[in-house]
């Protein structure tokens, strides 16, 4: 979608293994929000910033980390990947008046 | 604890058979609620806000009402391109910033 990029598109990672998503936005929104989409369950928050250097918990953070260095990025990071997190991971940056999604990444841990 | 339900989880149409969804919420204090079109392998697409009961929205084939407790989306007339998943998301009355609150969604079939 326009305005928030997210890489990579797809990912396959073993049991163990860590890794970053990383989003972008050129939309010059404080608020930035890693959301993950699984069957049955719906979009569930992880992790959300309101500024540069500001993170916060969401629903379901346990296993994520998240860090937001610069106003435009907003990175999630799993340390010791699990199959419980194969999912579709969505950034979403906005106001008070909606947001816009990224195209998602998805993630299958083996 | 806030919570947003959405029935039905899905629903078959024919083209032209006109039908609404519901999104009945349960929070302390509403300041907005949302909703969203979702295509299969894309993010959420921003369709309303809608911010107190009465209020109305439309756009093209679709409207969107609110009341004290739940919100309606009719689809008037659909077309298949109208198929979807539709997403409906509250966001909470708090001090700072509060996150959407997401239901599980309706996947909507127009069938041709």
């Amino acid at each position: 979608n326009a305005g928030v990029t997210q890489t990579p598109k797809f990912r396959v990672l073993k049991t163990g293994q860590s890794m970053t998503l990383l989003c972008a936005q050129d939309m010059n929104h404080e608020y930035m929000y890693w959301y993950r989409q699984d069957p049955g369950m719906g979009l569930r928050l992880i992790h959300y910033s309101v500024g540069e250097g500001t993170t916060a918990k969401g629903e379901v953070p346990d296993g994520y980390n998240v860090s937001r260095l610069k106003k435009q990025n907003f990175l999630l990071g799993l340390e010791s990947a699990a199959p419980s997190q194969t999912s579709v991971y969505f950034c979403a940056t906005g106001t008070d008046y909606g947001y816009t999604f990224g195209s998602g990444t998805r993630l299958t841990v083996v | 604890e806030d919570q947003v339900t959405q029935s039905p989880e899905a629903l078959r149409l024919q083209e032209g058979e006109s039908s609404s969804l519901n999104c009945s919420y349960t929070v302390s204090g509403l300041r907005g609620l949302f909703w969203y079109r979702q295509d299969p392998g894309k993010g959420p697409e921003f369709l309303f806000t809608l911010y107190s009961a009465g209020e109305e929205k439309e756009k093209e084939r679709l409207k969107a009402t609110l009341t004290k407790k739940e919100s309606f989306l009719h689809i008037t007339a659909p077309k298949p391109e109208d198929s979807a998943t539709y997403l409906c998301a509250v966001q909470v009355i708090r001090s700072g910033n509060t996150p959407l609150v997401f239901g599980k969604g309706t996947r909507l079939s127009v069938i041709a």
